[in-house]
């Protein structure tokens, strides 16, 4: 089946890093990748969507600036996390998929946590 | 826009009983696609059972099976001869596929303890 590999899978790091997490599709080609965020016991909240090869759609609230993604090839995006704060400690998921007819595949989530 | 809603935020079984999750939507579409996933405490996202709206019967995958009643907009994922390793969260999702690659919609979550 489809496979979708994320890392890293935990990150720890100071305050004002930045953390870059990749997501690749490995067996298929990802038109469309989605990022997530999901906090302790609440559902997945959609940060933005991303097409290759053109700039990616923010959901509102979702400061463009803080979380870069960039979708170069149709294999794979990356989210980077720009002068993190622990308040963006969280869990960071990824999705991709193919076309509008095929189900989405998760990357195994990013654990993110800024001290 | 669409909506997806869980009313049950947690739910418990005992072992090889079955068990019932609920989930309504709403959407002016007719054409879309109904989905359950399960997140345990590792939380990968894993794909459980997927429904297209134009068909009539039911999805089924082994020990998982939904009611899907169009109309009511009602989509609830039954789940027989709970094992211990069903407990997770369970999220029904909704996606729209007729503007492109949209992102799925998913409902709060229901949290499913199964008891030994």
């Amino acid at each position: 089946g489809a496979v979708v590999s994320q890392h890293p899978s935990r990150v720890i790091c100071k305050s004002g890093t930045s953390v870059k997490i990749e997501c690749r599709s490995l067996d298929f080609q990802a038109t469309t990748m989605f990022w997530y965020r999901q906090f302790p016991k609440q559902s997945l909240m959609l940060m933005a969507t991303s097409n290759e090869g053109s700039k990616a759609t923010y959901e509102q609230g979702v400061e463009k600036d803080k979380f870069l993604i960039n979708h170069a090839s149709l294999t794979l995006s990356t989210l980077t996390v720009t002068s993190a704060h622990p308040e963006d400690s969280s869990f960071y998921i990824c999705s991709a998929t193919r076309n509008s007819n095929q189900p989405q595949h998760f990357g195994d989530g990013t654990r993110l946590s800024i001290l | 826009a669409q909506t997806v809603t869980q009313s049950q935020p947690e739910m418990s079984v005992q072992e090889a009983e079955t068990v019932t999750l609920s989930c309504t939507y709403d959407t002016s579409e007719n054409n879309y696609y109904l989905f359950w996933y399960k997140q345990p405490p590792s939380r990968q996202m894993i794909l459980v059972i997927r429904q297209e709206a134009y068909k009539q019967q039911n999805a089924t995958e082994n020990r998982f099976s939904v009611n899907f009643q169009k109309a009511a907009k009602s989509f609830s994922l039954k789940i027989s001869d709970s094992q211990l390793g069903d407990t997770a969260m369970y999220f029904c999702a909704f996606m729209n596929p007729n503007s492109g690659n949209t992102p799925l919609v998913f409902g709060k979550g229901t949290r499913l303890s199964v008891i030994a």
